[in-house]
């Protein structure tokens, strides 16, 4: 299977909002409420910040929000903060208990 | 807290075999399925497999298929992951990552131990 699709690298100021997209197929995102998103700072551990598209997990600011319309899935993240810099990769289940990443996206604060 | 403990990885040459381990603390691991996440260096992220909590059922990616074996042994809290006929592609950083099997969700990542794939 082919990862999911994302823009390799998005930026915005301080302040504004941003929204990555996810997209799939209907073999995965498309059929099932079971994307998640997670944030990787440079040699750290990914930690996730959205499941089941719109869920985000305790401790997850809300400036991160999630949501799906047909095969893409997309997070947004409203009112930029510097530390928001980071990758972001969306996972889907794909069928047969198997899971699919996104080619990640690159954030940049400016 | 939850802590997931990598260790295994090292330098093996191409064709060769490595098995990596993974100690869990801080929940009820066999409540949990588990998985393995890789990350070539540079690269993104791969779903690798994963074993229900009871260890009665494996799901491998098509890469890794027929040379890997996920395993775990609940009364030791420890998962594994034995990898044969080692490939270059198959260098990264292996993730340790405990699942949610209602949500899919991957909730708890070790902090990984590397592979390099080399001759």
């Amino acid at each position: 299977q082919s990862a999911l699709t994302q823009p390799a690298s998005v930026s915005a100021s301080p302040g504004q909002s941003i929204t990555i997209s996810c997209t799939g197929t209907t073999s995965d995102v498309g059929s099932y409420d079971l994307v998640s998103w997670y944030q990787q700072h440079p040699g750290k551990a990914p930690k996730p910040i959205i499941h089941v598209v719109t869920k985000r997990p305790s401790g997850v600011s809300n400036r991160f929000s999630g949501s799906k319309s047909g095969n893409t899935a997309s997070l947004t993240i409203s009112g930029l903060q510097a530390e928001d810099e980071a990758d972001y990769y969306c996972c889907s289940y794909a069928g047969g208990s198997t899971l699919l990443f996104g080619g990640g996206t690159k954030l940049t604060v400016l | 807290q939850v802590q997931l403990v990598e260790s295994g990885g090292g330098v093996v040459q191409p064709g060769g075999s490595l098995t990596l381990s993974c100690g869990a603390s801080g929940f009820t691991f066999s409540d949990y399925a588990m998985h393995w996440v890789r990350q070539a260096p540079g690269k993104g992220l791969e779903w690798v497999t994963m074993i229900w909590y009871d260890g009665t059922n494996k799901f491998y990616a098509d890469s890794v298929k027929g040379r890997c074996t996920i395993s775990r042994d609940n009364p030791k809290n420890t998962l594994y992951l034995q990898m044969n006929s080692l490939r270059a592609e198959d260098t990264a950083l292996y993730y340790c990552v405990r699942g949610d099997s209602s949500t899919w969700r991957l909730d708890n990542w070790g902090q990984g131990t590397l592979v390099t794939v080399s001759s």
